[in-house]
């Protein structure tokens, strides 16, 4: 079964500093891989997707993340962090012959003035 | 940019009263999708829906869940007889594709609140 682990529930840096949220994965077949930004009250959006293209993605929002087979990781970068990117952020995976996305627990971003 | 539109936002019931969740896809997607998150905990799977059918559910969707697309415009949720414990927010989804290749396009949710 496809399922993604989330490392850190919290993680608080400082405006303008470096953001980095774990996401590592596991699937038997290659997966397709998705962060999502969940804003308070509001839904999920979708920040950017991995589907076999190029490894590095980028997505909405400076956002953008690498593909790492051999570490299983689909981490979340963004080189300089904004008070307006403090939400939550969750990581998912399915597969080509899923009908599901499998969610992470996700990791409650915090910015610092 | 089209978007997934739920109603409503906030549904108050009482324990053992039926509730249904109101979701209007996006207009050219053929899948669609119930997830909850209860407070404070990770996005859960409930059913998917694709050519009027249920295509997979979980084991969180027991027979007291129901999916109907009535018309063509409108897919819902129904629980028959609520429990304390399905109180969460109820995100409704659809997409173009298969999730394989399909993001998923979420709504805003409905809170729902059992007393």
């Amino acid at each position: 079964a496809q399922s993604v682990t989330q490392l850190g529930s919290h993680v608080s840096v400082s405006e303008g500093a470096l953001v980095l949220l774990r996401c590592n994965y596991s699937s038997s077949v290659p997966p397709y891989l998705f962060w999502y930004v969940q804003y308070p009250n509001q839904g999920l959006q979708l920040l950017l997707k991995y589907t076999s293209a190029a490894t590095l993605v980028k997505g909405i929002n400076g956002f953008e993340a690498e593909f790492k087979k051999s570490e299983t990781s689909f981490h979340l970068t963004k080189p300089s962090a904004h008070m307006s990117d403090a939400a939550e952020y969750f990581c998912a995976v399915s597969d080509i012959t899923g009908n599901q996305f499998y969610f992470g627990t996700g990791t409650s971003l915090t910015v610092i003035p | 940019e089209p978007e997934v539109t739920q109603t409503p936002s906030h549904q108050v019931t009482q324990m053992g009263q039926e509730v249904i969740l109101r979701c209007v896809p996006i207009s050219n997607h053929l899948y669609f999708y119930w997830y909850r998150q209860i407070l404070g905990q990770k996005v859960e799977f409930l059913v998917s829906f694709y050519n009027n059918e249920i295509s997979e559910k979980s084991e969180i969707f027991d027979d007291q869940f129901s999916v109907e697309r009535p018309d063509g415009s409108n897919f819902t949720l129904k629980i028959r007889s609520t429990k304390l414990e399905d109180s969460a927010m109820y995100f409704c989804a659809s997409s173009e594709g298969r999730t394989g290749n399909s993001p998923l396009h979420f709504g805003n949710g409905t809170r729902l609140t059992v007393t």
